[in-house]
């Protein structure tokens, strides 16, 4: 599992709140990602981060913000929660294998917005 | 049009059965090619990676891709229910200093005893 752990993995919270979910790693990887999933979609990039204080938009930025103080922890913060980011959120992060980069997922966090 | 296509399925084969699933994409700038499997509730897990146009082999699982096409594509010989998953196609180029994954949809599989 690449040693990465999520939390939350799972929250239900109500329209407007701010939600706070958390990433950890390991193993001092320098990339790591936030992706949601949603049916019909497949997984689609909000944020990533390239080191400490590195970061930057992804596919579905709108709604999300994050911050990398540390390179174990990757946090994802919805600043007013709404009903269209309940989804599946995982993080992950790259990992060099030979001539590229492989990505390694989280278990994932089951995030219901009401 | 989606930079990434595939089949969502779901797709249903007898056990023992070879599968066959695709992707398509239109981004000549993916260089590395993966499939994930999932499990219903579980994080995608890789299963294949391969970075250039031909066959790779592990196990009973065979992943294709032909650049020129732009089609992949993930073989599955002497199938088991243990098989039954979800299958992400995935694609990645470097863009703006970090390595960027394009999704397929996911084909739902399941494979009966």
């Amino acid at each position: 599992d690449a040693g990465i752990t999520q939390s939350p993995r799972h929250k239900v919270t109500e329209t407007g709140t701010p939600v706070t979910l958390r990433c950890h790693q390991t193993e001092n990887h320098r990339y790591m990602y936030w992706y949601r999933q949603d049916p019909g979609h497949g997984l689609r990039l909000i944020h990533y981060s390239y080191g400490v204080k590195d970061t930057d938009k992804g596919e579905v930025s709108d709604g999300y913000s994050v911050s990398r103080s540390k390179t174990e922890d990757f946090l994802l913060t919805l600043e007013s929660a709404t009903s269209s980011q309940t989804s599946v959120y995982f993080c992950a992060i790259s990992e060099s294998k030979g001539a590229g980069y492989e990505q390694f997922f989280g278990p994932g966090t089951r995030l219901t917005v009401l | 049009q989606k930079e990434v296509e595939q089949d969502p399925g779901p797709l249903s084969v007898p056990e023992g059965a070879i599968v066959s699933l695709n992707c398509t994409y239109s981004n000549s700038a993916f260089q590395y090619f993966m499939w994930y499997r999932q499990y219903s509730r579980k994080g995608p897990e890789l299963l294949m990676y391969t970075y250039s146009s031909g066959n790779k082999e592990d196990g009973r699982f065979t992943a294709q891709v032909d650049k020129s096409s732009k089609y992949i594509s993930l073989f599955i010989r002497d199938s088991q229910p243990s098989d039954s998953a979800t299958y992400l196609c995935a694609m990645s180029a470097w863009i703006q200093g970090a390595q960027k994954l394009v999704f397929g949809q996911g084909t739902r599989l399941t494979i009966n005893p």
